[in-house]
């Protein structure tokens, strides 16, 4: 299975200062067709995940531009250019390159 | 507008069985994989199950396989988990969502596996 690894595990932040969160995979996440398949997902306390990111960098409708994705291979970055508040929550890398799908551990986000 | 809602979640025994629900609308349901995912309390997320658009693929956790079966009925937009042989350790809340990419989730249903 491919072992997906996030970095750091807390993070807190300070309001309208900018956050960086890794994910590594054990394998490229390159698929057959030259795509990767590197999605990025929050919860927010109490609710159901969301998808923010997909393939990399591409964002989700309705995602606020300070929210960007790069990276490629094994290496991965979720960037938010000024944190707000309403971006405290947990965040996951999921890989769906490969099967079985796989998750990272979760990044917490939380203002300083 | 894409909704997703889970149904089915319960108290069950140890070794005992449960079939998960999830009616989905706003999109053409049998053109999509469909995937559940769960969460232990406390926990991360946990990729549990995906199915094919016409059902001729699936594909499971090895924490679940020969135990879980994901189904389909796409003339109802619903997606199903039956889940047999039950352990405490697949207390959890349950997720369905929309593809193998998970764009769109649902509110989740409970399932607690306790004697």
């Amino acid at each position: 299975d491919v072992v997906m690894t996030q970095s750091p595990l807390s993070l807190p932040v300070t309001l309208g200062q900018p956050a960086s969160i890794s994910c590594r995979s054990s394998q490229s996440l390159v698929y057959s067709g030259g795509n990767t398949y590197l999605n990025w997902f929050l919860q927010r306390p109490g609710q159901s995940p969301r998808r923010l990111i997909y393939m990399v960098s591409k964002r989700d409708s309705g995602v606020p531009d300070r929210f960007s994705g790069s990276g490629s291979g094994t290496d991965f970055t979720l960037k938010i250019s000024r944190v707000e508040a309403e971006d405290v929550g947990i965040y996951y890398c999921m890989q769906a390159t490969h099967w079985p799908r796989t998750f990272g551990q979760g990044t917490r986000v939380e203002i300083k | 507008e894409v909704q997703i809602l889970e149904s089915g979640g319960d108290l069950v025994q140890p070794g005992g069985s449960l079939r998960l629900s999830c009616a989905a609308s706003g999109f053409t349901f049998n053109t999509y994989e469909m995937s559940w995912v769960r969460q232990a309390p406390g926990k991360g997320l946990e990729w549990v199950s995906t199915i094919s658009g016409s059902s001729d693929k699936t594909y499971y956790a090895d924490s679940v396989k020969g135990r879980f079966t994901i189904s389909r009925d796409n003339s109802r937009n619903t997606l199903y988990l039956q889940m047999n042989s039950l352990r405490a350790e697949d207390t959890a809340l349950y997720y369905c969502a929309k593809g193998s990419a998970c764009d769109y989730w649902g509110q989740g249903t409970v399932v607690t596996v306790s004697s």
